[in-house]
C-alpha cells in the first residue's frame, strides 16, 4: 500500500537552510507535493513536481527528487520565523486520484 | 488558482447532535474532497464528491455518518451525524485546479472547520 513517511520535528536557526525530508513507498507515484500549515490555518500548496523531474526551484525553495531511492526532499533557504509551521508531503499516483499525506514536519525557526 | 471558503470556520456541538460544513470554490471544479485531520494528526480523505453523483467514501467511513451534497459545480456539504467526541477534528474541503483540457495537477484546500464535540 502507499505510504508516506516524514520526520516529525526539525529546528533550525534563523537565516539557515531548512531541509525536510519525505520518503514514500508507492514507485508508481506520478506527483509528489509539498503543503505548509501555519497555526490555526488550512493548507497552503507550496509546490510540486513530476516524478519524471528531479529538481524543481521556486525562489527560496528548492525541491529533490531521488525517484530510485523514493526520496523527496524540501530546502527553504533563509529560513524565517514565519516559516514556522507544519510541512506536508504528500503523493498522488495519477490524475484524479487521491493524495496520501505524510504525518508532516513540525519546523521551528529559532531567532 | 482556486479560491475556497468553508462555513463555519469552527463550532462546538454537543454529543448526539450534527452539523453540516459548507464548501464554496469561486470556479467550476469537477472534483471536490472533504478531508479530516485530527488533533495532531495528518490528513484522511473521507469521500470525493462528483457532481450528479453519489459521493465515494473511503475505507473506514459511511454515508449515514458523513452524508455529501453536491448540488453544482461549486458547492458541497458534508454533514457530521450524531457527533461524538471522537469526531473532534478539523474537515477541509479540497478541489484539483482546472487547467488546460480541464487537466490539473494543483489541489487546493480549503481553511478548515475546527469542530469540537463536547
Amino acid at each position: 500500500g502507499e505510504d508516506v513517511e516524514q520526520s516529525l520535528f526539525l529546528s533550525v536557526r534563523e537565516g539557515d537552510s531548512s531541509v525536510i525530508n519525505c520518503t514514500y513507498t508507492d514507485s508508481s507515484s506520478t506527483y509528489l507535493y509539498w503543503y505548509k500549515q501555519e497555526p490555526g490555518a488550512g493548507l497552503q500548496l507550496l509546490t510540486y513536481i513530476f516524478s519524471n523531474m528531479d529538481m524543481k526551484q521556486d525562489q527560496r525553495l528548492t525541491v529533490l527528487l531521488n525517484k530510485k531511492d523514493k526520496h523527496l526532499s524540501l530546502r527553504i533557504a533563509d529560513t524565517q520565523t514565519g516559516d514556522s509551521a507544519i510541512y506536508f508531503c504528500a503523493e498522488r499516483v495519477s490524475y484524479g486520484q487521491n493524495f496520501v499525506f505524510g504525518p508532516g514536519t513540525r519546523l521551528s525557526v529559532l531567532p | 488558482s482556486a479560491v475556497i471558503s468553508q462555513k463555519p470556520s469552527r463550532d462546538i456541538c454537543q454529543r448526539g447532535t450534527s452539523l453540516t460544513i459548507q464548501c464554496q470554490v469561486d470556479s467550476q471544479v469537477t472534483m471536490m474532497f472533504w478531508y479530516r485531520q485530527q488533533p495532531g494528526q495528518s490528513l484522511t480523505l473521507i469521500a470525493t464528491a462528483n457532481q450528479g453523483s453519489e459521493a465515494t467514501y473511503e475505507s473506514g467511513f459511511v454515508i449515514d455518518k458523513f452524508p455529501i451534497s453536491r448540488p453544482n459545480l461549486t458547492f458541497s456539504t458534508l454533514t457530521v451525524s450524531n457527533m461524538s467526541p471522537e469526531d473532534s477534528s478539523i474537515y477541509l474541503c479540497s478541489v484539483q485546479g482546472q487547467g488546460g483540457f480541464g487537466i490539473s495537477y494543483e489541489q487546493y484546500f480549503g481553511p478548515g472547520t475546527r469542530l469540537t464535540v463536547t
